[in-house]
């Protein structure tokens, strides 16, 4: 069982909005703003796509967005697009020891 | 562009070893920590270890502390992780992972990932 929980899958048509949630606790999302998310196509390397919660690396889409509410962060895709179709990884630091934990990953399906 | 190619990965029995490489390109190798990353089937990613970018700090998760070393040739542009005591928990696809900052101190992201080598432990 992963640290981090994501739902399992997702869905969407082209053209609207979806968020993928990411649950933690007050030791890792709820402690930092070092969340960041991570897309990754069948067989492909994973993409950062968001860090320090809702910043964009250079060449992200601006239809990719995150926040963060208490122990929840969130990714949003608006505008969906069938390449947004892969899968979505949610990362959050957890303090000195821990460094780092992931969530278990949703699958994005774009109907 | 940058590129990130593991290898080494393989069918191994319980309490065998066996060593990861990643050759990098496209950036200046030493000025970048780097990590391995796994993910078991079924399940999410998992943080291994990290090293600094000179090699001299070296991080590594509860789960493979004490079996597994990570280190780095930077005249070859190599990351390696020589993975000892092999577990069937261990089996996974192992990811080199490229860290934002020299040191993965104060630098918890990735920005560049390898495609990965699958490690299974099995008899």
């Amino acid at each position: 069982q992963s640290a981090l929980t994501q739902p399992a899958s997702v869905s969407g048509s082209p053209g609207q909005s979806i968020t993928i949630s990411c649950t933690g606790t007050s030791s890792d999302v709820g402690s930092y703003n070092l969340v960041s998310w991570y897309q990754r196509h069948p067989g492909k390397a994973p993409k950062l796509m968001i860090y320090d919660v809702s910043k964009r690396p250079s060449g992200v889409s601006n239809r990719f967005s995150g926040s963060k509410s208490g122990n929840r962060a969130s990714l949003t895709i608006s505008g969906l697009q069938a390449e947004d179709e892969a899968d979505y990884f949610c990362c959050s630091y957890a303090g000195s020891t821990t460094f780092v934990v992931f969530g278990g990953g949703t699958k994005l399906t774009v109907l | 562009e940058v590129q990130l190619l593991e290898s080494g990965g393989g069918l191994v029995q319980p309490g065998g070893s066996l060593r990861l490489s990643c050759a990098a390109s496209g950036f200046t190798f030493n000025s970048y920590a780097m990590s391995w990353v796994r993910q078991a089937p079924g399940k999410g990613l998992e943080w291994v270890s990290s090293v600094s970018g000179s090699g001299d700090r070296t991080y590594y998760a509860d789960s493979v502390k004490g079996r597994f070393t990570i280190s780095r040739d930077n005249s070859k542009k190599t990351l390696y992780l020589q993975m000892t005591s092999l577990r069937a928990d261990d089996t996974a696809v192992y990811y080199c992972a490229k860290v934002t900052g020299l040191d993965w101190y104060g630098n918890y992201y990735f920005d560049y990932w390898g495609q990965g080598t699958l490690v299974t432990v099995s008899s």
